[in-house]
Formats: C-alpha cells, sequence, structure tokens
C-alpha cells in the first residue's frame, strides 16, 4: 500500500524548533518530489515547501524562508522538515505529499503535476 | 506570484443536485489546474488533475473544465459523501490553493 506517515509534531514555545519526519513505504520514494503543505486551524492549505527528487533542488514560501529547511533521506525513505524560529502563525496540521505527474504526450511536450498521495497530517502548535 | 480565488466560498445544496465551483487564477495557467476534496479531519483527496483528468478511483459524478484562468468543478449529482471542502490548485508556478468552497448540507 502506497502511504506516507508524518511523525514529530507537538508544543513548542515561540522561538522553538522542531523537525518532522514523513515514512514513505509502498513506493519508489527516490524517484518523486515531495512537498509539505499545512493547513492553520480552521483555514484552508498553504503550499510550504518541496524537494526534488535527489535532494538537489528547494523551494520555499516566503513566510517560512530562511526558517524551515526540507530535506530527505531516500536511504531511509524520509522527508524531512526542520522548522525553526517557530511562531504562532507557524501553528498547523502539517501534510507532506508526493507530487506525480500527466504526460500530456503532445507537442510541446507538456508535464501536468499534481499531488496524489497525502499523509494523515501531523500537528504543530507554537504557544507559551 | 500566482493568487487564487474560489466562488462562491460556501454552497448549501440538496442531495441530487448538480453543485459547479469555480476558480480563477490571477494570471493564465493553461491547464494546471488541480482540484482537492477535503473532509473534516481528514488529509486532501485529489480528484481532477490538468484541469480534467479524473484521478483514478474518483465517482464519474466529479467532472472539471476550464483553461487559462478559468476553471470549473462540476458534481453532477450530490451525494451524501460529497459534502466536504473543495480546493483548487494551480500547478503552473510551484503550487497554490484557492481558498476553498464548503458545500453542506441544505
Amino acid at each position: 500500500e502506497v502511504q506516507l506517515v508524518e511523525s514529530g509534531g507537538g508544543l513548542v514555545q515561540p522561538g522553538g524548533s522542531l523537525r518532522l519526519s514523513c515514512a514513505a513505504s509502498g513506493f519508489t520514494f527516490s524517484s518523486y518530489w515531495m512537498h509539505w503543505v499545512r493547513q492553520a486551524p480552521g483555514k484552508g492549505l498553504v503550499w510550504v515547501s518541496r524537494i526534488n527528487s535527489d535532494g538537489s533542488s528547494t523551494s520555499y514560501a516566503d513566510s517560512v524562508k530562511g526558517r524551515f529547511t526540507i530535506s530527505r533521506d531516500n536511504a531511509k525513505n524520509t522527508l524531512y522538515l526542520q522548522m525553526n524560529s517557530l511562531r504562532a502563525e507557524d501553528t498547523a496540521v502539517y501534510y507532506c505529499a508526493r507530487v506525480n505527474y500527466y504526460d500530456s504526450s503532445g507537442y510541446p511536450k507538456k508535464l501536468y503535476y499534481y499531488m496524489d498521495v497525502w499523509g494523515k497530517g501531523t500537528t504543530v502548535t507554537v504557544s507559551s | 506570484d500566482i493568487q487564487m480565488t474560489q466562488s462562491p466560498s460556501s454552497l448549501s445544496a440538496s442531495v441530487g443536485d448538480r453543485v459547479t465551483i469555480s476558480c480563477r487564477a490571477s494570471q493564465s495557467i493553461s491547464s494546471y489546474l488541480n482540484w482537492y476534496q477535503q473532509k473534516p479531519g481528514k488529509a486532501p483527496k485529489l480528484l481532477i488533475y490538468a484541469a480534467s483528468s479524473l484521478q483514478s478511483g474518483v465517482p464519474s459524478r466529479f467532472s472539471g473544465s476550464g483553461s487559462g484562468t478559468d476553471f470549473s468543478l462540476t458534481i453532477s449529482s450530490l451525494q451524501p459523501e460529497d459534502f466536504a471542502t473543495y480546493y483548487c490548485q494551480q500547478s503552473y508556478s510551484l503550487f497554490t490553493f484557492g481558498p476553498g468552497t464548503k458545500v453542506d448540507i441544505k
């Protein structure tokens, strides 16, 4: 079964740090780009960060740039999100998601990306 | 950055109704548009990718259309399990989600 399982969430004080993990199983983890998406209580989905398949390229939302670091260990089939200098507004459920693509096979070639596998999420609460 | 808007923000409908949700991008995104369904306390579920392609296992009552800046998700006959929040997402430049449309029971 294709599965993503997040862990590492919890209660942390403002200014603190936390590392989230996302364990992948049932597919060739090293072949896929991976993302983190978060959802504050009662709010919508917000893209946070992404990493390419070999970990050589990363991107971040402006709201977390310089504070969060995404990484992966393909030998352990695990994605990480290191969160530093946490703020109250970082309080959210954090989801990891696998990105797949559809090849239109037309000309010019177009690849359409989408998040097809999601974990159940892990909750991060930043509060004193 | 590409901004996404959705309308309406919420709607009330009955089982069997035809429901349409709109999504608009702040610039042309071709067909780089996905739709997700989320139920309370659950992870999002992919419904439609590339604007109109139905994800495997998703009922055929769900359909997507549009290109450029204007898109729509249609549920042809609303079922009890379809009451949820629906999000559009652009994948033209990284990913951006719309604010969501909550579909509840009339």
